[in-house]
């Protein structure tokens, strides 16, 4: 059980451009979804907190504007990358919350390169 | 500080042998301890967790033990393969609401043939 679908699996796309990133869970209900960002040879870094059909929840020094978080149904979270910059060029990863307080499955990540 | 340790940062060993890492742990108040394996651009997968009263915990070639007084915690490869070559994360969680979990940065293991 707890399979989760993240996709795309990779994405290029040009300086200005939106890119949207979803996430499913495909055999269960996920109530709050994490997101979560890792740059090469770094840990995974909590970016916001999901929680369906309210407002997410950003930690410190993201861009609520830029990395719009949309938790609509309770197996459908996406994370929509706006006005892509090189800077943003990144692994993301979701987790929902099952198992325990800050996830315990993730999904299979979406490299992010922005050109 | 909440904080997570590993080491090594990186460790390459010869297809066959035996490995240990670890992981060193100042979160409090503890819930659990997972290790989780990364391949390359994929998402962590997880091989063990571990509560507060656990001391070891085996999934296959993977052994992790955990002792909670001295907040260390270990992940022992028995027999490597090559398939070994990745990223493995201690994560340890926390019941404070503040901080939930708390990821270590990780240690490169590298199997060469």
């Amino acid at each position: 059980g707890a399979v989760v679908s993240q996709h795309p699996s990779w994405v290029i796309c040009k300086s200005g451009t939106s890119v949207k990133i979803e996430c499913r869970s495909l055999d269960f209900q996920a109530t709050t979804m994490f997101w979560y960002r890792q740059f090469p040879k770094q840990s995974l870094m909590l970016m916001a907190t999901s929680n369906e059909g309210s407002k997410a929840t950003y930690e410190q020094g993201v861009e609520k504007d830029k990395f719009l978080i949309n938790h609509a149904s309770l197996t459908l979270s996406t994370l929509t990358v706006t006005s892509a910059h090189p800077e943003d060029s990144s692994f993301y990863i979701c987790s929902p919350e099952i198992g325990g307080p800050g996830g315990y499955t993730f999904g299979s990540g979406t490299r992010l390169t922005v050109v | 500080k909440n904080q997570v340790e590993q080491s090594p940062q990186s460790l390459i060993i010869l297809e066959g042998k035996n490995c240990t890492l670890q992981c060193n742990y100042t979160v409090s108040p503890f819930s659990n301890l997972r290790w989780y394996k990364q391949d390359t651009g994929r998402g962590p997968v997880s091989l063990t967790i571990m509560t507060f009263s656990e001391n070891t915990k085996s999934n296959g070639r993977y052994t992790a033990t955990l002792d909670a007084d001295t907040k260390q915690s270990s992940l022992h490869i028995t027999a490597s393969q090559l398939s070994d070559s990745a990223s493995y994360i201690c994560v340890v969680s926390s019941y404070s609401s503040a901080s939930k979990i708390i990821f270590g940065s990780g240690t490169r293991l590298s199997i060469r043939p």
